[in-house]
C-alpha cells in the first residue's frame, strides 16, 4: 500500500518568508502526486498536481512543488508566505497500478505569524 | 465547478442510533469517496465506490457500510454510532483515472454522545 510521509504537523512561518512543506511517498513506481489545502471549516481544495512531463508544478496562490524521483519527493514551496496561507495542508498519493485509492498525508497545519 | 455537496454541516447523535450521511455530486464522477478526518492522523478512507452499487473497503470500514444506488449520490451509514467514530466525515468524487483529482464536499462534523 502507498504511503504518504509529511514531518512536522505544525509550521510556523514569518509572513514575507518562505513557506516549505515536505512529503515523501513510498512506491517503487512513481504515483500521480497532489498537494491539498484545507481552509477552516472547509472541505479540501486542490493545490497542484503532478502527472507527468514538467517536474516542477505550479499551483494555485503562488505555490509551486517539485517532483524529485530520485528522493521520492515531493516538496511544497511558496517564496513569501501571506497570512491568507494559514491553513490545513495535506500531500497525497494515487498509485499508478491497482485501485483508484487516493492516500493521504496526515497534514502540516501551517501558522502565519505577523 | 463540480460541486459535492453533504447534507449536514453538524449532526449530533445518541449512541447506538443509526446514522446516515449523504453525500451528492452534480458532475457526473464515476468515483466517489468517504473519507474521516482526525486531528494528527489526516484523512483515512472508509469506503469508496467506483460504479452505482459497487464499493470496496477502505482502510477503515469496520463499523461502517455504504450504498450507491444512483450514480450522483452516495451515502455512509453508521449501523450503531459509537462515541469514538466522533469525528470530521468528508465525501469526494472524481472522474475514473488515477490522474485525476479529487473534489471534496465541505464535511460533517458528526458527534455522538
Amino acid at each position: 500500500a502507498q504511503s504518504v510521509t509529511q514531518l512536522g504537523s505544525h509550521v510556523s512561518v514569518s509572513e514575507g518568508a518562505l513557506v516549505l512543506l515536505r512529503c515523501n511517498y513510498s512506491s517503487s513506481v512513481p504515483p500521480y502526486l497532489f498537494w491539498y489545502v484545507q481552509y477552516p471549516n472547509q472541505g479540501l481544495q486542490l493545490l497542484l498536481k503532478y502527472t507527468t512531463g514538467a517536474t516542477l508544478v505550479k499551483g494555485i496562490n503562488g505555490f509551486e512543488a517539485e517532483f524529485k524521483k530520485s528522493e521520492t519527493s515531493f516538496h511544497l514551496t511558496k517564496p513569501s508566505a501571506h497570512m491568507s496561507d494559514a491553513a490545513e495542508y495535506f500531500c497525497a498519493v494515487n498509485p499508478r497500478v491497482g485501485n483508484n485509492r487516493l492516500a493521504f498525508g496526515k497534514g502540516n497545519q501551517v501558522v502565519v505569524i505577523p | 465547478d463540480v460541486k459535492v455537496t453533504q447534507s449536514s454541516r453538524y449532526l449530533v447523535k445518541r449512541t447506538g442510533e443509526k446514522v446516515f450521511l449523504e453525500c451528492v455530486q452534480d458532475m457526473d464522477h464515476e468515483n466517489m469517496f468517504w473519507y474521516r478526518q482526525d486531528p494528527g492522523l489526516g484523512l483515512r478512507l472508509i469506503y469508496f465506490s467506483y460504479d452505482v452499487k459497487m464499493k470496496e473497503k477502505g482502510d477503515i470500514p469496520e463499523g461502517y457500510s455504504v450504498s450507491r444506488e444512483k450514480k450522483e449520490r452516495f451515502s455512509l451509514i453508521l449501523e450503531s454510532a459509537s462515541t469514538n467514530q466522533t469525528s470530521m466525515y468528508l465525501c469526494a468524487s472524481s472522474l475514473s483515472g488515477m490522474n485525476t483529482e479529487a473534489f471534496f464536499g465541505q464535511g460533517t462534523r458528526l458527534t455522538v454522545v
